[in-house]
């Protein structure tokens, strides 16, 4: 079946610097990724939608500047936390729409930023 | 715009008992539910969803769903609980548009008591 394969798992950084978050479609192409967030114990909160080859859309209070998204091929899509601070310190996790009105999620990536 | 409710932010069953999960929909078009467990640290694995066909869906490691409209409802069920059915359950609505997003419930975290 369809699989995201979502890089790093885990990933521990200053407080200042960027870090960048993979996601990539094995077996198909994904036209669309999802960006999600997850705080601890609470629900995933969409962030921003991108669309290969176009601008992101960010939902309303996200911070564009600071959650880089790009969508350069029909395979991968990345997203940059830059100048990262404690208070994103979140689960990430991306998702694309994978035929039979499904959607495949990656594994998603603990940030922590200390 | 679509949005979904779920009640009780946790629930607890004995095993062997019925479970049943609540969740309540809001959607100005046809939606499409789905039911998705995670658990800790982990992505979503999808355990079952409705996109307009039969109204009773059936879905992974005997879990089921039924689709009402009338009552807005799309809750979820399981005859008898195990143990490892002990996880984070989320409800989710998309409006039926191959690419569009998916919109999760806050969540509901079973717990199975021995």
């Amino acid at each position: 079946g369809a699989v995201v394969s979502q890089h790093p798992s885990w990933v521990i950084c200053k407080s200042g610097t960027s870090v960048k978050i993979e996601c990539r479609s094995l077996d198909f192409q994904a036209t669309t990724m999802f960006w999600y967030r997850q705080f601890p114990k609470q629900s995933l909160m969409l962030m921003a939608t991108s669309n290969e080859g176009s601008k992101a859309t960010y939902e309303q209070g996200v911070e564009k500047d600071k959650f880089l998204i790009n969508h350069a091929s029909l395979t991968l899509s990345t997203l940059t936390v830059t100048s990262a601070h404690p208070e994103d310190s979140s689960f990430y996790i991306c998702s694309a729409p994978s035929g039979g009105y499904g959607y495949t999620f990656g594994s998603g990536t603990r940030l922590t930023v200390v | 715009a679509q949005s979904v409710t779920q009640l009780g932010s946790h629930v607890s069953v004995s095993e062997g008992a019925l479970v049943l999960l609540r969740c309540n929909y809001s959607s100005s078009v046809p939606p499409y539910l789905f039911w998705y467990v995670q658990y800790p640290n982990q992505g979503l694995q999808l355990l079952l969803k409705y996109t307009s066909a039969a109204t009773l869906v059936k879905g992974i490691n005997g879990f089921e769903a039924e689709f009402k409209k009338s009552e807005t409802s799309f809750h979820l069920t399981k005859p008898s609980a195990h143990m490892s059915d002990a996880a984070e359950y989320f409800c989710a609505v998309s409006a039926g548009n191959r690419d569009d997003k998916i919109i999760f419930g806050k969540g509901t975290r079973l717990h199975i008591l021995p």
